[in-house]
């Protein structure tokens, strides 16, 4: 039983470009949320998906989109990328709405 | 403002030893508590989850205890071993969404 996968592991971009991260949920999850954890930080909620919508959106601004797919997997985009960018992007998947999320192993994104 | 604070930011004990974190939050309305560990570059791995109702929750080694009223949790961990060497991250959902308001964590070291 997989659990929740990422990729890519590491990814460097510069200021200006597009990124996109995807992720697998746990099987039998239907709920993908996205986090941005800075270093030595807590991650931040950025959006939550559930049956294709975005469900919650946290404080990010629209260059921070998703989308999640018939099978339940996942994007998160970033334009514009900035160099406060810089983070491990962590993925958590759900059953529903409010069960325990379980957390993938993240990407971490390197904006130079 | 819904805020979780996590004490100490680091903390530093001998193979062997007991310690104990502490995490206070102001998040209202409160749904549950739960406790993370994040080993380094990778994703939290949950250890615990309290509700409203529920003083306290053991996973092994860890224990979790919850004062609602106080808006206080603690995690317990007795007779560490070096794998418990990680962030823990105290995360409080303010309701029966997912929307979920992490701490920014104890670094926790152990030293044989």
């Amino acid at each position: 039983d997989a659990g929740v996968t990422q990729s890519p592991t590491h990814l460097i971009k510069t200021r200006g470009q597009q990124v996109t991260l995807r992720c697998s949920p746990k099987s039998g999850h239907d709920t993908v949320s996205w986090y941005q954890q800075a270093l030595g930080q807590g991650p931040q909620f950025i959006f939550q998906y559930y049956e294709e919508e975005e469900r919650q959106r946290g404080n990010f601004p629209d260059r921070f989109s998703g989308h999640q797919f018939p099978n339940y997997s996942s994007e998160l985009n970033v334009n514009a990328l900035l160099l406060g960018d810089s983070a491990l992007y962590l993925c958590a998947s759900s059953l529903g709405l409010g069960d325990t999320q379980y957390f993938g192993p993240g990407t971490r994104l390197t904006v130079l | 403002k819904n805020q979780v604070e996590q004490s100490p930011q680091s903390l530093i004990i001998l193979e062997g030893k007991n310690c104990t974190l502490q995490c206070n939050y102001t998040v209202s309305p409160f749904s549950n508590l739960r406790w993370y560990k994040q080993d380094t570059g990778r994703g939290p791995v949950s250890l615990t989850i309290m509700t409203f109702s529920e003083n306290t929750k053991s996973n092994g080694r860890y224990t979790a205890t919850l004062d609602a009223d106080t808006k206080q949790s603690s995690l317990h961990i007795t007779a560490s071993q070096l794998s418990d060497s990680a962030s823990y991250i105290c995360v409080v959902s303010g309701d029966n969404t997912d929307k979920l308001i992490f701490g920014t964590g104890t670094r926790l070291q152990v030293f044989p």
